[in-house]
């Protein structure tokens, strides 16, 4: 299995719901992402686990709540959300740093409006 | 913090023509990663190829190489060739310590 599952492929919710983002790998992949995606704009960097653990956080508002449940599953909570919110939830794996050349695999992402 | 630069917002190439992209990026480390991804409508994000800092030798896959300058922290991509498959956002990246950051991107159109 060499893919990143990202479910759902889209999502509408409205400002007051909570929702969450999944995404699956089963490669072995140790580090896993979440990146956020704009209209003709480049994948921004949200959040990285190594190993289970957060790694890094780019200071993203609290309404986004990730989780990494185990080696093989990334979540990303939504609460309380807004309008400007709305983008491509862009899912990725690959390899920890210790690991070797770190070659990201991509999902095909989670569209999510946001009403 | 790192930055990466593609200058190009859109380019266009005929069918079977050679094409340039062009990538600069800043850092102060020695140790990293270099990457082209591209992003066609579908949206998937594709691996087109990768470079280690480390390795001197420009990387090759198939029609695609990478013109790889250190010291001018440069690293263009050729495309030859070029399929009308091969238009999508074409997105330089580089990658220090679990860290994947992207350029703006280029958009590539190839011209039957």
């Amino acid at each position: 299995d060499t893919e990143v599952t990202q479910t759902p492929k889209h999502l509408v919710m409205g400002m007051t719901n909570k929702k969450s983002l999944k995404c699956e790998q089963h490669m072995g992949h140790r580090a896993m992402y979440w990146y956020k995606q704009k209209a003709k704009k480049p994948p921004e960097l949200m959040f990285v686990y190594s190993y289970e653990k957060l790694s890094i956080n780019e200071s993203v508002p609290s309404r986004f709540s990730p989780e990494c449940p185990n080696s093989s599953l990334l979540n990303l909570h939504l609460h309380a959300l807004q309008p400007e919110d709305s983008a491509l939830y862009l899912c990725a794996s690959g390899l920890a740093e210790s690991s070797g050349a770190n070659v990201l695999t991509f999902g095909a992402g989670s569209r999510l409006t946001v009403l | 913090a790192q930055t990466v630069t593609q200058s190009q917002p859109e380019m266009s190439v005929q069918e079977a023509e050679t094409v340039t992209l062009s990538c600069t990026y800043d850092t102060s480390e020695s140790n990293y990663y270099l990457f082209w991804y591209k992003q066609p409508p579908s949206r998937q994000m594709i691996l087109v190829i990768r470079q280690e800092a480390y390795k001197q030798q420009n990387a090759t896959e198939n029609r695609f190489s990478v013109n790889f300058q250190k010291a001018a922290k440069s690293f263009s991509l050729k495309i030859s060739d070029s399929q009308l498959g091969d238009t999508a956002m074409y997105f330089c990246a580089f990658m220090n310590h679990n860290d994947m950051r992207f350029g703006a991107g280029t958009r590539l159109t190839v011209k039957p």
